[in-house]
């Protein structure tokens, strides 16, 4: 079954250090792996996606994430971290289920990042 | 602007009271799902929705039922609500349901049963 872990429950770095948060999968197929952040009192928003191809991805505000097959993980970097980066990140995992067309999704449990000046 | 909508934001009710959350969104995409957001736990998926009248049950559909008979429209119903679905539900929207589809979420209803 695919499960997703994000083993940190909060990230804590300085304005302007490098940031990352940490994302391990398992999925029985290919993974197709997402971040998501969270800001207070909002809906979750798309931050980028690994798919195939280049192993390292870009996405918005700054934030790239690595995926590396061997390790089974997607974390989340940044090189310069600011104090509007503070919020729940969430990684999720999908994966078609057996006997459907439609794909099922896996988030992990958060990550809260605060950065402080 | 695309967007997806819920409602209500906030809801207070007591137990057994049926209720419906409508989600709503106006980019013409194919999935719909609905989750739950509980603290350590993430978000959970309740149900979703390959397209009109279609739909498949998540990790969590216990005590929870969909319908998706327009293309736009998800609504969640809990037919006799309990305090364990005191939660914060999200509805989101991807333009299809294959596996490399980012979601768009709505901004989420607060549910309290007591």
């Amino acid at each position: 079954a695919q499960s997703v872990a994000q083993p940190e429950d909060q990230v804590n770095v300085a304005e302007g250090n490098p940031l990352t948060v940490k994302c391990t999968y398992s999925v029985s197929g290919n993974p197709y792996l997402f971040w998501y952040v969270q800001y207070p009192n909002r809906g979750l928003q798309f931050l980028l996606k690994y798919i195939t191809g280049d192993n390292l991805v870009k996405g918005s505000y700054g934030f790239e994430a690595e995926f590396n097959k061997s390790q089974t993980s997607f974390h989340l970097k940044k090189p310069s971290a600011l104090v509007s980066d503070s919020a729940l990140y969430f990684c999720a995992v999908r994966d078609f289920g057996l006997g459907s067309s439609a794909s099922k999704i896996i988030f992990g449990s958060g990550t809260r990042l605060s950065i402080r000046p | 602007e695309a967007q997806v909508t819920q409602n209500p934001r906030y809801l207070i009710t007591v137990t057994g009271k049926k209720l419906t959350v409508t989600c709503s969104q106006n980019m013409n995409h194919e999935y719909m799902s609905w989750y739950r957001q509980d603290p350590g736990l993430g978000l959970r998926q309740i149900y979703y929705s390959m397209n009109v009248e279609v739909t498949d049950k998540g990790d969590v559909p216990e005590g929870y039922k969909v319908s998706r008979k327009e293309k736009r429209n998800f609504p969640l119903i809990l037919e006799s609500p309990s305090p364990n679905q005191t939660s914060l539900y999200f509805c989101a929207s991807s333009l299809g349901g294959g596996a490399g589809y980012e979601q768009y979420f709505g901004p989420g209803t607060r549910l309290t049963v007591t």
